[in-house]
């Protein structure tokens, strides 16, 4: 079974501090997911990793940025969190993209639901 | 971003009945996913759709790719009251996009 953790479930931080969320995953997958669930709105995403240090911005990239030393973890990080980003962050992984299909089926972590005061 | 037409949006059922929800778009998909999510929890994927017209189970799930591959459709039959969450369909583009699109979810009901 695919395994992706999430560091916290639950976190509160102030405006203007930096936040970091972390996301782990057992599976050697190459692709990794950052998207944020807001009420209404669905998952959107924030940014995606489809190698070790490579990174494409997704749909809402702004106020947000990610690193990906190791392929098993990818970090989003709110270099100054604002209260507008308080939501539910969601993290995924799949095996890879460009191949069959299959190889495309992105596994969510639980989730870490973020408030910023 | 794009995402998909999800429908109803809402459904409240009676423990037993059986459901039904589907998602379409304007766009041709090569795979079509089905997901649920329990409150504060994250997305488990439920079924996955690889090629049209595939009609796949899972338990008391059904869904299927529709032969257009502009849709798809999840039922659930039989409903129990732990079916309650939020079910979502996603899709890949044609044309070998990276990302996935999303429905805005059906949020299910069951009254005991």
């Amino acid at each position: 079974d695919v395994k992706v953790t999430q560091s916290s479930r639950y976190l509160v931080k102030r405006t203007g501090e930096k936040v970091f969320l972390e996301c782990v995953q057992d599976m050697d997958h190459e692709n990794m997911f950052w998207y944020r669930q807001d009420p209404g709105l669905g998952l959107r995403l924030i940014y995606f990793s489809y190698d070790v240090k490579m990174k494409e911005k997704g749909d809402i990239p702004e106020g947000y940025s990610v690193s990906r030393e190791k392929k098993e973890r990818f970090s989003l990080i709110l270099e100054s969190a604002s209260t507008n980003q308080t939501s539910m962050y969601l993290c995924a992984s799949s095996l890879i993209i460009w191949g069959p299909p299959s190889t495309d089926t992105q596994y969510f972590g639980p989730g870490t639901r973020l408030t910023v005061l | 971003g794009q995402q998909l037409n999800q429908s109803p949006q809402s459904m409240f059922i009676q423990e037993g009945e059986d459901v039904s929800m589907n998602c379409t778009s304007s766009s041709i998909f090569n795979t079509w996913l089905w997901y649920k999510q329990d409150p504060g929890e994250g997305p488990v994927l439920l079924i996955a759709l690889y090629k049209a017209g595939e009609l796949t189970s899972n338990g008391r799930l059904t869904a299927q790719f529709g032969i257009t591959r502009k849709d798809s459709f999840l039922n659930i039959s039989a409903s129990i009251p732990s079916d309650v969450g939020i079910y979502f369909c996603a899709g890949r583009l044609q044309g070998g996009s990276e990302k996935l699109v999303f429905g805005k979810g059906t949020k299910l009901t069951v009254n005991p």
